[in-house]
C-alpha cells in the first residue's frame, strides 16, 4: 500500500520561500507521477502541479513563475518549493500519486503565512 | 483552463435517500480522464470514482458515476450517514488539472 507523508515548516513569513517534501513509501517514487494540492481554509482544492518519473513537470499557470517541484529519487521524496509568498498561499497543502485520478494522498500539512 | 461547475452548492437529503450531484465542464473533456472525490470535515480528500464511471478499490457500489463531454454525474444511492460530506469533481485530460468548488451532501 502507498504512503505518502508530507513534512515542512508550519509557518512562513511573507516574501520568503515555502518548502515541503513529500515522502513516498510501499512503492518507488520512479514510476506514476506525483502531484501537490492545496486548500485554503473553508475553500475547495486547487491543483499546484505535478513531477513524473522521468522529471518532467507541469504547474498550475497562476503559481509557475514561484514554483519548483523537484525530485529525489534516492530518498524517495519529492518537493514543493514556492516563493514570495504571501497570506493567500495560507492553506493546507497535500501530496498525492497521479495515475488512476488522484489516488493515493497524505495526510495534509498546513502551512500558515504570517509574519 | 477548463472550469468545472458543480451543481447544488449544498443538497439537504435524509439517509436512505439518493443523491444526484452534477459537474458542468467548461468545454469538452472527453469521457475518460474524470474523477470524483469525497471530503469529511478535517479529512483528507478520498478517491471515489475515475474514469468517469470506476470505483476506486474499497467504494461502495452505492456510488455511481456517468457522463462525457461537459457533463457529468456522481449518483449516491441509498445514503447512509457516513456519506454527509464534501464531493469534488476533477477533470484529469487536460492540463493544467481542475477541480469543481464542491457540493456539500448535508442532512
Amino acid at each position: 500500500q502507498v504512503q505518502l507523508e508530507e513534512s515542512g515548516p508550519g509557518l512562513v513569513k511573507p516574501s520568503e520561500t515555502l518548502s515541503l517534501t513529500c515522502t513516498v513509501s510501499g512503492g518507488p517514487i520512479t514510476t506514476y507521477k506525483w502531484s501537490w494540492i492545496r486548500q485554503p481554509p473553508g475553500k475547495g482544492l486547487e491543483y499546484i502541479g505535478y513531477i513524473d518519473y522521468s522529471g518532467y513537470t507541469d504547474y498550475n499557470p497562476s503559481l509557475r513563475s514561484r514554483l519548483i517541484i523537484s525530485m529525489d529519487t534516492s530518498k524517495n521524496q519529492f518537493s514543493l518549493k514556492l516563493s514570495s509568498v504571501t497570506a493567500a498561499d495560507t492553506a493546507v497543502y497535500y501530496c498525492a500519486r497521479y495515475w488512476s485520478a488522484l489516488d493515493f494522498w497524505g495526510r495534509g500539512t498546513t502551512v500558515a503565512v504570517s509574519s | 483552463e477548463i472550469v468545472l461547475t458543480q451543481s447544488p452548492d449544498t443538497l439537504s437529503l435524509s439517509p436512505g435517500e439518493t443523491a444526484t450531484l452534477s459537474c458542468r465542464a467548461s468545454q469538452s473533456v472527453g469521457s475518460i480522464y474524470f474523477a470524483w472525490y469525497q471530503q469529511k470535515p478535517g479529512q483528507t480528500p478520498r478517491l471515489l470514482i475515475y474514469g468517469v464511471s470506476i470505483r476506486a478499490t474499497g467504494i461502495p457500489d452505492r456510488f455511481s458515476g456517468s457522463g462525457s463531454g461537459t457533463d457529468f454525474t456522481l449518483t449516491i444511492n441509498r445514503l447512509e450517514p457516513e456519506d454527509f460530506a464534501v464531493y469534488y469533481c476533477q477533470q484529469y485530460n487536460f492540463l493544467p488539472l481542475t477541480f469543481g468548488g464542491g457540493t456539500k451532501v448535508e442532512i
